[in-house]
C-alpha cells in the first residue's frame, strides 16, 4: 500500500540553526500538509499546500517556517532559526483531494530535538 | 514556562475482548469523521471513516458508530489483539480555506495478555 515517507526520523539541531524536514507524499496525491505534535499534546495543523502554494497556515506557522515542493516528489518544511519550543514530532500528510470526506494519510514523522 | 502534557484516558482490555473507544465532537455541521491509530513512535494511521449520512460503518474487526444527536462517535474493536495497543484519535475536518483535521485528545488502549 502506498505510504507517506519522511526523513530523517530524528533530527537534533542547535538552537538558532536551520533545519529542513523532508517528505515524499503518496504519488497521486495533490494536497500536502504538515502537522506537529509536541510531546504529550494533540496533533496540531501547521500548513496545507496545493499547486505549489500555501493554501492555509495556522498561527504556529510564522515567518520562521516555509514549505516547498522542490521537485515532483518531495515536500519540505524548513525552520529558518530554530527555537527550543520547536522541539516536537512533525508529521507530513497528503490527500488525493481537498474535500471533506477524503482521508489524509500521514507519515511516521520526524522527531525534532532542539538543544 | 513548563508545558503540561495532556492526561490521556486509558482503556485496558483483556486480549480477545471487545474494545469501545469514545469521542465527542464539537461541530454539528461536520459531515465526515475519521479514526486514526497512533502506535508509539509512529504517525497517525487511518483506520476507518464515516460520513454524517451514516450511523454505522464496519471494517475489518472495527466498527464506527455515529450519533449526531449527541455529537458522539465510537470505535469498536472486536476480539482485541496485542497489536491493537496504541493511542486512538478521532478527527473531524474543519474548513477555512482547506480542510484541516482537528484531532481529539486521544485514548490509550492497553491490551492485557
Amino acid at each position: 500500500e502506498p505510504e507517506v515517507t519522511q526523513t530523517p526520523s530524528h533530527q537534533v539541531t542547535q538552537m538558532g540553526q536551520e533545519v529542513i524536514l523532508r517528505c515524499v507524499p503518496i504519488s497521486n496525491h495533490l494536497y500536502f500538509y504538515w502537522y506537529r505534535q509536541i510531546l504529550g499534546q494533540k496533533v496540531e495543523f501547521l500548513v496545507s499546500f496545493y499547486n505549489n502554494e500555501i493554501s492555509e497556515k495556522s498561527e504556529i506557522f510564522d515567518d520562521q517556517f516555509s514549505v516547498e515542493r522542490p521537485d515532483g516528489s518531495n515536500f519540505t518544511l524548513k525552520i529558518r532559526s530554530t527555537k527550543l519550543e520547536d522541539s516536537a514530532m512533525y508529521f507530513c500528510a497528503s490527500s488525493e483531494a481537498v474535500i471533506s470526506n477524503q482521508p489524509q494519510h500521514f507519515g511516521d514523522g520526524t522527531r525534532l530535538s532542539i538543544l | 514556562g513548563e508545558s503540561v502534557g495532556l492526561h490521556l484516558p486509558t482503556l485496558s482490555v483483556q486480549e480477545g475482548d471487545n474494545s469501545i473507544i469514545n469521542c465527542a465532537y464539537s461541530n454539528s455541521a461536520s459531515d465526515y469523521f475519521i479514526w486514526y491509530k497512533q502506535e508509539s513512535g509512529k504517525g497517525p494511521q487511518f483506520i476507518i471513516d464515516i460520513r454524517s449520512n451514516m450511523d454505522k460503518r464496519q471494517g475489518q474487526r472495527v466498527t464506527v458508530l455515529l450519533n449526531k444527536t449527541v455529537k458522539h462517535l465510537s470505535l469498536q474493536i472486536a476480539a482485541t489483539q496485542p497489536g491493537d495497543s496504541a493511542v486512538y484519535f478521532c478527527a473531524e475536518p474543519e474548513f477555512s480555506g482547506t480542510y484541516k483535521y482537528i484531532f481529539g485528545t486521544g485514548t490509550r488502549l492497553k491490551v492485557l495478555a
